[in-house]
C-alpha cells in the first residue's frame, strides 16, 4: 500500500497570509489526524477527522481549521498566519482512531516571514 | 499539554553498544507508544504496549510500561548506525478528550561507527 502523502512539501509564506495543506492518508484509512511540530513545542495535537466529521480537538485557535472529504483525503487551513506557526506540520492515518497505530506522512515544512 | 517527559535527551554511543530512553507521564493510560523520527522527516511507529503489559518485544526492540511508576523504557539492542534518530513516546489518557495522543519532547539518539 502507498504511504502517507503531504502536499506540498516545503512552503514559504508571509505574516496574514492563507495557507491550505493537503494529507492523504492510507487507501482504507479513515482517520486523519494532524500535528505541528516545532522545536519550542514539540509535537502538539491539532484535530483528528474521521469520516469526514471532525472527532477530536486540541488546543489551538479557530484560525487553525480542517476538513476531510469522501475518499478521506485532508486539508488544514491555516488564515491570518502569524510568525509563530512556522512549524512542520504532519499528517497521520490510522484504520483505528487517533490514539491507535499512526502513520505519518513526511510533513509539510512552514515557514511564515 | 506535553504528558510524557524522555530522558536523556539526548544519548551518544558507540555502534554495537544497547541504548536505553524512558519515558514518564503524569496520568492513567490506556496504551503507549514509541516513534522514531529520522531528521526532520515523518514519525515511524515502533511498538504500541497496553496498560495491562509490562514488557514487550519486536526485533531489537524492548519495551517496558510500569503503571504504578507511570514510567516506560524502550531499549535498542545492538545498535546501529540507522537508529540515529530521535524517538518520542506517546501516550493516550484513559479519559480520552481532545489531546489525541500527547507526545513527549523525545531523546536525540545519535550512534557512533
Amino acid at each position: 500500500k502507498a504511504g502517507v502523502t503531504q502536499t506540498p512539501r516545503y512552503l514559504i509564506k508571509t505574516r496574514g497570509q492563507q495557507v491550505t495543506l493537503s494529507c492523504s492518508p492510507i487507501s482504507g484509512h479513515r482517520s486523519v489526524s494532524w500535528y505541528q511540530q516545532t522545536p519550542g513545542q514539540g509535537l502538539q495535537f491539532l484535530f483528528e477527522y474521521f469520516s469526514e466529521t471532525q472527532r477530536n480537538k486540541g488546543n489551538f485557535p479557530g484560525r487553525f481549521s480542517g476538513r476531510q472529504f469522501s475518499n478521506s483525503r485532508s486539508e488544514m487551513n491555516v488564515s491570518t498566519l502569524e510568525l509563530g506557526d512556522s512549524a512542520l506540520y504532519l499528517c497521520a492515518s490510522s484504520s483505528a482512531g487517533t490514539y491507535n497505530e499512526q502513520f505519518f506522512g513526511p510533513g509539510t515544512r512552514l515557514t511564515v516571514l | 499539554s506535553q504528558q510524557g517527559e524522555e530522558d536523556p535527551q539526548a544519548l551518544s554511543i558507540q555502534e554495537g553498544e544497547n541504548a536505553t530512553m524512558n519515558c514518564s507521564y503524569k496520568t492513567s493510560i490506556n496504551n503507549l507508544q514509541w516513534y522514531r523520527q529520522n531528521s526532520g522527516r515523518g514519525l515511524v511507529h515502533l511498538i504500541l504496549i497496553r496498560s495491562n503489559e509490562r514488557e514487550k518485544h519486536s526485533g531489537r526492540l524492548r519495551v517496558t510500561l510500569d503503571t504504578s511508576k507511570k514510567s516506560s523504557s524502550l531499549l535498542i539492542t545492538a545498535s546501529r548506525a540507522a537508529d540515529t534518530a530521535s524517538y518520542f513516546c506517546a501516550t493516550d489518557a484513559t479519559g480520552g478528550g481532545a489531546d489525541g495522543l500527547t507526545f513527549g519532547k523525545g531523546t536525540h539518539l545519535i550512534i557512533q561507527p
